[in-house]
C-alpha cells in the first residue's frame, strides 16, 4: 500500500505571496489532519478533514485554511505568507476520525519564505 | 486544557546504553490516549505505540518499554541497549477521546543521539 504522499517536498516563497500544499492519504483513509512543525514548538495542529468536513481546527489564523475532495486528498493554503510560516508542514492520515487513531505521516514540505 | 511536556530537548548517549525519555501530560479528560511517534532524519514521523487511559500495563517490545503512570501523568519511553539507527526526534502525544476527531497534542521532542 502507498503511503501519505505530499507534494511539493520543497518551496520557496517570498511574503505577501500564496501557496497551496497537496496531501495524498493512503487508500482507504479518510481523516486528512494538518501539522505545522517549528524547531522549538514541536508539532501544531492546524486541521483536520474527515468525508470532505472540517472536524477540528487548531489556533491558527484564518490565513491557513484547506479542504477536502471527495477522494479524500487534501490541500491546505496559506495567504499572505509571513516569514514566520516558515516550516515542515506535515500531513497524516487515518482510516476514520478519533483520538485513539494511530496517524500515518507523510514526508511533508518544506516551506521557506524570504 | 490539554498539554504535553517533553522536557528534554536533547540527549546523547554511547551506543549500547540504556535512554529514557521523559513525557508528561495534562488534561481532565478522564478518557484519553497516548502516542510515541519516532521522526528519523529522513522526515516522516512513525508511530511507536498508544496507550488507552485505561490500561496502565507497562509495555515491552524488542528494546523498548514504556511505562505508564496515571498517578504522575507520566508516560516515559525506554530504549535498552541503544543502536545507532535509534538516532531521531522522539514525540510523545495525547488524543482526545474518540468522539472529537483526531484532536492530538504533541510535544516539542526529544533528539536522540547515540553515538557508536
Amino acid at each position: 500500500k502507498a503511503g501519505v504522499t505530499q507534494t511539493p517536498r520543497y518551496l520557496i516563497k517570498t511574503r505577501g505571496q500564496q501557496v497551496t500544499l497537496s496531501c495524498s492519504p493512503i487508500s482507504g483513509h479518510r481523516s486528512v489532519s494538518w501539522y505545522q512543525q517549528t524547531p522549538g514548538q514541536g508539532l501544531q495542529f492546524l486541521f483536520e478533514y474527515f468525508s470532505e468536513t472540517q472536524r477540528n481546527k487548531g489556533n491558527f489564523p484564518g490565513r491557513f485554511s484547506g479542504r477536502q475532495f471527495s477522494n479524500s486528498r487534501s490541500e491546505m493554503n496559506v495567504s499572505t505568507l509571513e516569514l514566520g510560516d516558515s516550516a515542515l508542514y506535515l500531513c497524516a492520515s487515518s482510516p476514520v476520525s478519533g483520538g485513539y487513531n494511530e496517524q500515518f505521516f507523510g514526508p511533508g514540505t518544506r516551506l521557506t519564505v524570504l | 486544557a490539554q498539554k504535553v511536556t517533553q522536557a528534554q530537548t536533547e540527549i546523547s548517549v554511547v551506543e549500547k546504553e540504556d535512554v529514557t525519555l521523559d513525557c508528561v501530560y495534562e488534561t481532565r479528560d478522564t478518557t484519553y490516549y497516548l502516542f510515541w511517534y519516532k521522526q528519523p532524519p529522513s522526515g516522516e514521523l512513525v508511530f511507536l505505540i498508544r496507550r488507552n487511559s485505561f490500561d496502565e500495563q507497562n509495555e515491552i517490545s524488542g528494546r523498548y518499554s514504556w511505562n505508564f503512570q496515571k498517578s504522575t501523568s507520566s508516560f516515559n519511553f525506554t530504549i535498552t541497549a541503544s543502536q545507532v539507527v535509534d538516532s531521531a526526534v522522539y514525540f510523545c502525544a495525547l488524543g482526545r477521546r474518540p468522539n472529537t476527531g483526531n484532536q492530538f497534542y504533541f510535544g516539542t521532542g526529544t533528539s536522540l543521539t547515540v553515538i557508536p
